[in-house]
């Protein structure tokens, strides 16, 4: 499967815990994006790097959230001391770094705060 | 809240049917407008582009159309399958962004057999 990959697919954590979630993007897309998707929703945009360097960041990403992209491949995102509100699919897109061109999202990873 | 959420915009259509879903989008910048298809627990699924400097744009059985007068988005499916039955989302990139998309209201298409 040469898509975008998300690990895991489904998480759930209790209140006050931290999750790591993992992406794998198009092995040739330089560009890599999180989102946040609530039911019912469009994906918010969180962040976005283009190799390495992280570009971007939503006011959406409090200070519990990092995310890395350490050698311009996968990417992690964090959440520290998660809470309820927290509760969402998570997706990952990735693109060439070429102008505009179609981003290509994963299938997610749901996460449940309970 | 939350429920509001869940209240998506219906289309209803008969198998064979044409579909038309509408999208508004928000900024007169925008130059770049994706549309996509989410079936239930997946991510979204990349459908069709087009770009600011045209009108028109057609793939397999789908044509998008952009008014940028009215800062309007359509998607037209073609012979509507039950496989075709999703949210659909339009997505506009501002100029300058760099492909971050953001994201319209989805409609929720469900075709009837």
């Amino acid at each position: 499967d040469t898509g975008v990959s998300q690990d895991p697919r489904h998480k759930i954590t209790k209140r006050g815990q931290n999750v790591t979630f993992r992406c794998d993007p198009i092995s040739e897309h330089n560009r890599l994006y999180w989102y946040r998707q609530t039911l019912g929703q469009g994906p918010e945009f969180l962040t976005y790097f283009q190799n390495e360097a992280q570009l971007e960041k939503s006011r959406l990403l409090s200070d519990r959230f990092s995310a890395e992209r350490p050698k311009g491949s996968f990417s992690t995102l964090e959440i520290q001391r998660t809470e309820q509100g927290d509760s969402a699919m998570y997706l990952c897109a990735s693109s060439l770094a070429s102008g505009n061109t179609e981003a290509f999202f994963g299938q997610g990873t749901r996460l449940t705060v309970v | 809240g939350e429920s509001v959420g869940l209240h998506l915009p219906t289309l209803s259509v008969q198998e064979g049917d044409n579909s038309i879903i509408n999208c508004a989008y928000s900024n007169s910048a925008s130059d770049y407008f994706i549309w996509y298809k989410q079936e239930s627990g997946k991510g979204p699924q990349f459908i069709i582009d087009i770009r600011s400097n045209m009108d028109k744009r057609q793939g397999q059985r789908v044509t998008v159309l952009l008014n940028k007068t009215v800062k309007h988005l359509s998607l037209q499916i073609a012979a509507t399958q039950p496989g075709d039955s999703a949210v659909y989302f339009c997505a506009e990139t501002p100029f300058g962004a760099t492909n971050k998309l953001i994201f319209g209201t989805g409609t929720l298409l469900a075709v009837q057999p």
